[in-house]
């Protein structure tokens, strides 16, 4: 069985600021990790993703992701907030066993100008 | 490629009516999504096909909801009858499959039902 769980459904950040998005999930076989995007009534936007080799997978806009296995952890983090990322974020995780994905609750993060 | 299509975008339609939403995949991808959006569920899986085949459609909220895949371009999601609860955002993704897992996702079609 596979779950994701976004801790903090509201971010808020300033312009600038560091930006962290926490994800931790579960998963019995080794797991594939998305992050996507959603801004305001719009589908969801693949962010990055991780599946197999380096943990440390960047993606667009800025944003990268780490996978730590032993903390079941793939949060989201950008140096340097800007007024364009204001989106709703899920998290999501599926197996190489199938294609099933498990999104998160979302993280909606505000930036601050 | 223009991306996964959805229609429409949004339908407003009379509790008990019949709703149909459209959905076209990429090209070349073999499986298709079918999601639902609201505030209080957030996104939940309804179906999903593999090479025009329902794979999983545990779910599909009830018998009103059914979801067909006629050939690998077309998908349709039908209510019947439609419901007040049913108000949400109906999703389409699509994805390559193996080896390739990242889904594609439609813009959306924002249901109504008065």
């Amino acid at each position: 069985a596979q779950s994701v769980t976004q801790l903090g459904s509201h971010v808020s950040v300033s312009e600038g600021a560091l930006v962290l998005l926490r994800c931790n999930y579960s998963s019995s076989v080794p797991p594939y990790l998305f992050w996507y995007v959603q801004y305001p009534n719009q589908g969801l936007q693949l962010l990055l993703k991780y599946t197999t080799g380096a943990t440390l997978v960047k993606g667009i806009n800025g944003f990268e992701a780490e996978f730590k296995k032993s903390e079941t952890s793939f949060h989201l983090t950008k140096p340097s907030a800007h007024m364009s990322d204001a989106a709703e974020y899920f998290c999501a995780v599926t197996a190489n066993t199938g294609n099933q994905f498990y999104f998160g609750t979302g993280t909606s993060l505000t930036v601050i100008p | 490629d223009a991306g996964v299509i959805q229609s429409p975008r949004h339908e407003v339609t009379e509790m008990g009516q019949e709703v149909t939403l459209r959905c076209k995949p990429i090209s070349g991808h073999d499986y298709l999504f079918w999601y639902r959006q609201t505030m209080m569920r957030g996104l939940e899986l309804l179906i999903y096909f593999n090479n025009n085949v329902p794979i999983d459609d545990s779910g599909m909220p009830e018998d009103r909801f059914s979801a067909k895949m006629p050939n690998a371009s077309f998908s349709t999601l039908k209510i019947q009858p439609s419901e007040p609860r049913d108000s949400a955002v109906y999703f389409c993704a699509s994805s390559l499959g193996w080896d390739s897992y990242e889904q594609y996702f439609g813009p959306g079609t924002r249901l109504t039902v008065t």
